[in-house]
């Protein structure tokens, strides 16, 4: 079935540091893309998405290109603050029957030192 | 507009007790989703409704754990007994359709420790 690979973590970077997390998937077709953010104590948030292949999400600073060559939807963000500090979800809808239903990755969790 | 409200935020029970869960989904979602998230692991969907139908609820533990959608609105996760290793915190979710093009909105979540 379809499914996403996150990259391990946790990372601890310094605030303005240059950050890449890296998410694969595998699927049926090319399905939207998702990043999801979670602040501590929280729920889930829609960070960006991408709806075809070669699209690029971006929000709040954060982008993401949509690879189909590579099967890949990379987040990054070229200065991280403190408040970035959260876990990022990499996700894919599950496909086939499965109508709906979102498959997230592990999370990895990010930390931002000042 | 509000987001998704769930109730309570924290709950702690011992195990063979029973709780329940409410969520009251964005006005106009006609889809309602219940998460599951262990600790140190993505969401994993329990159960989706489209209006007051279930969906998809091939990964409720349905020895234990029950959910329903009264008038297509507000919903209940219930788990009775509980085990220890339904602690976790569960997320419920609504969108507008049934797709997931778009993504869709979570609500805070509830936090359950079993002991």
């Amino acid at each position: 079935g379809d499914s996403v690979t996150q990259m391990e973590g946790p990372v601890t970077l310094s605030e303005e540091a240059f950050l890449t997390i890296n998410c694969t998937y595998t699927a049926t077709g090319y399905p939207s893309l998702f990043w999801y953010v979670q602040y501590p104590g929280e729920g889930l948030q829609l960070l960006l998405k991408a709806t075809k292949a070669d699209d690029k999400g971006s929000n709040k600073g954060f982008e993401a290109t949509y690879r189909k060559e590579t099967t890949s939807f990379h987040l990054e963000k070229g200065s991280v603050q403190v408040s970035d500090s959260a876990v990022y979800f990499c996700a894919l809808p599950a496909g086939g029957t499965s109508y709906g239903k979102l498959t997230f990755g592990q999370g990895t969790i990010l930390t931002v030192h000042p | 507009e509000a987001g998704v409200a769930q109730s309570p935020r924290y709950k702690i029970i011992e195990k063979r007790q029973s709780v329940a869960f409410w969520c009251n989904p964005i006005s106009g979602h006609a889809t309602l989703y219940w998460y599951q998230q262990i600790l140190g692991q993505g969401p994993k969907l329990l159960i989706q409704f489209q209006n007051n139908g279930v969906v998809d609820d091939s990964q409720l533990p349905k020895d234990r754990f029950s959910a329903e959608r009264l008038k297509g609105v507000d919903s209940t996760l219930k788990i009775q007994p509980a085990k220890l290793e339904d602690s976790a915190v569960y997320l419920c979710a609504s969108s507008l359709d049934p797709g997931v093009k778009d993504g869709y909105t979570f609500g805070s979540g509830t936090r359950l420790t079993v002991v």
